[in-house]
């Protein structure tokens, strides 16, 4: 089954402590993506790769790390989380951005809570 | 910076009745994406536009892309309760290869029986 997986789905963790959500598909996609959801602010992106040569700042990068170091894994790291970066995370994927047939594949989000 | 505006940001309606949901960005871009999102749930891509003019449609859905006006619609046609659901537009920002995206801040979408 095509799918985007995250895990974990859901974190509780607190200021300071280093974190990982991690981000797999098995599409064999070029594009990969974070975006964070929060009420009234709708989704906003973190940070994007074009394929595994190429990645670079979204909307909203501070205090965010990525990696992509395989075609199929994106990582989001959290080297000292903060209260402000409770939200909902969403990666996704897609064969090649923008392209007529494309569609971006989302993952099932993660909560994450920092205390 | 690439604004991105969708009116109304609440819709209730009854069913079979039709709307519109606009999207307005500020910046000049040909790529506009349409997303659905029910509660508590994922992402789920609805329709790519890449030109001016583009109109896309499935089933009770219909959009399309005026880039001049920079403005996309999302029309919905007899509206059904299980198209209840929060919508996303989303604009890529024109520099480079097209990579960074910008989202309106959704239409929460309610049909009532």
């Amino acid at each position: 089954e095509a799918q985007v997986t995250q895990n974990p789905r859901y974190l509780i963790t607190v200021t300071g402590k280093k974190l990982t959500v991690t981000c797999s598909q098995n599409m064999n996609h070029e594009y990969m993506s974070w975006y964070r959801q929060d009420p009234g602010l709708g989704l906003r992106q973190i940070y994007y790769s074009m394929n595994v040569e190429v990645t670079d700042k979204g909307d909203v990068p501070e205090g965010y790390k990525v990696s992509r170091k395989e075609k199929r894994n994106f990582p989001l790291i959290l080297e000292s989380p903060s209260p402000n970066q409770t939200s909902l995370y969403f990666c996704a994927s897609s064969l090649q951005y923008g392209i007529v047939t494309d569609t971006q594949y989302f993952g099932p989000g993660t909560r994450l809570t920092v205390l | 910076e690439l604004k991105v505006e969708q009116n109304p940001l609440f819709l209730s309606m009854q069913e079979g009745k039709n709307y519109t949901i606009y999207c307005n960005y500020s910046t000049t871009s040909d790529r506009l994406y349409w997303y659905r999102q029910d509660p508590g749930k994922s992402l789920e891509s609805l329709f790519v536009l890449l030109s001016n003019g583009a109109v896309k449609q499935e089933g009770r859905l219909m959009a399309s892309l005026d880039t001049k006006a920079r403005l996309s619609t999302l029309h919905i046609t007899a509206a059904v309760h299980d198209l209840s659901a929060t919508y996303f537009c989303a604009v890529d920002l024109p520099s480079g290869g097209y990579q960074k995206v910008t989202f309106g801040t959704g239409t929460k979408l309610q049909v009532i029986p």
